[in-house]
């Protein structure tokens, strides 16, 4: 199993540049989580998606986006990109909380900068 | 609104040391408890996961303590190795709008040194 899998790695975006992180996962887990970590600040959560065509707003929503059309993929979208948006973005899947184990997994992560 | 807080911020001990990390959260309404470790640049390894009707989990020389009516958990770490140096997260998992989210703490960097 791959588990969690993110993709770019890397990437440098100029301000008002638009793109989409991406994040597959081959656990058939219900939740997908998309978090963001700026330093000594800990992961902020941005949007969760608790199954298929069902998303919701986190703790830092504003310019970003979310869908969900499988339970595979949660792709992230970034709209006219702002130096502010700068950090290292995880995604995280997990079975339903009441499914015996709950372990959330986590991606390797995308280190964006914004300039 | 739930708040996890991690003591101490930073910690460095010689290698051999056992040691306790702690994590405190205000709202006792979780459904679990969860400890992360980050390398440097890295993702998250999920190290224990404690159910909330758990009192503790044990993996290796790593044992995590859970305590939901007084909203504390604790990390202890036997007979510490330079390679268990790393940031260590403690997340607990709450009710949210229509389901479940992971609160983290914003994490206890530990340093052993040879």
């Amino acid at each position: 199993n791959a588990g969690v899998t993110q993709t770019p790695k890397f990437r440098i975006l100029k301000i008002g540049q638009s793109m989409t992180l991406q994040c597959a996962q081959d656990m058939n887990h219900n939740y997908m989580y998309w978090y963001r970590q700026d330093p000594g600040m800990g992961l902020k959560l941005i949007y969760y998606s608790v199954g298929a065509g069902i998303t919701d707003k986190g703790e830092v929503p504003n310019g970003y986006n979310v869908s969900r059309s499988t339970t595979e993929d949660f792709p992230l979208r970034l709209e006219l990109a702002a130096p502010s948006q700068t950090s290292v973005y995880f995604c995280a899947s997990s079975p339903i909380p009441w499914e015996g184990n709950t372990e959330a997994f986590f991606g390797q992560g995308t280190r964006l900068t914004v300039v | 609104k739930q708040e996890v807080t991690q003591i101490p911020a930073a910690l460095s001990v010689p290698e051999g040391e056992n040691l306790v990390l702690n994590c405190s959260f205000t709202d006792s309404a979780i459904y679990n408890l969860q400890w992360f470790r980050q390398d440097p640049g890295k993702g998250l390894t999920s190290l224990l996961l404690i159910q909330s009707s758990q009192r503790e989990q044990t993996s290796g020389r790593l044992n995590a303590s859970l305590d939901k009516s007084s909203g504390r958990s604790t990390l202890y770490i036997a007979a510490s190795q330079p390679g268990d140096s790393a940031t260590y997260l403690c997340a607990v998992n709450r009710p949210k709008g229509s389901g479940y989210a992971l609160n983290f703490g914003k994490g206890t960097s530990l340093l052993v040194t040879p």
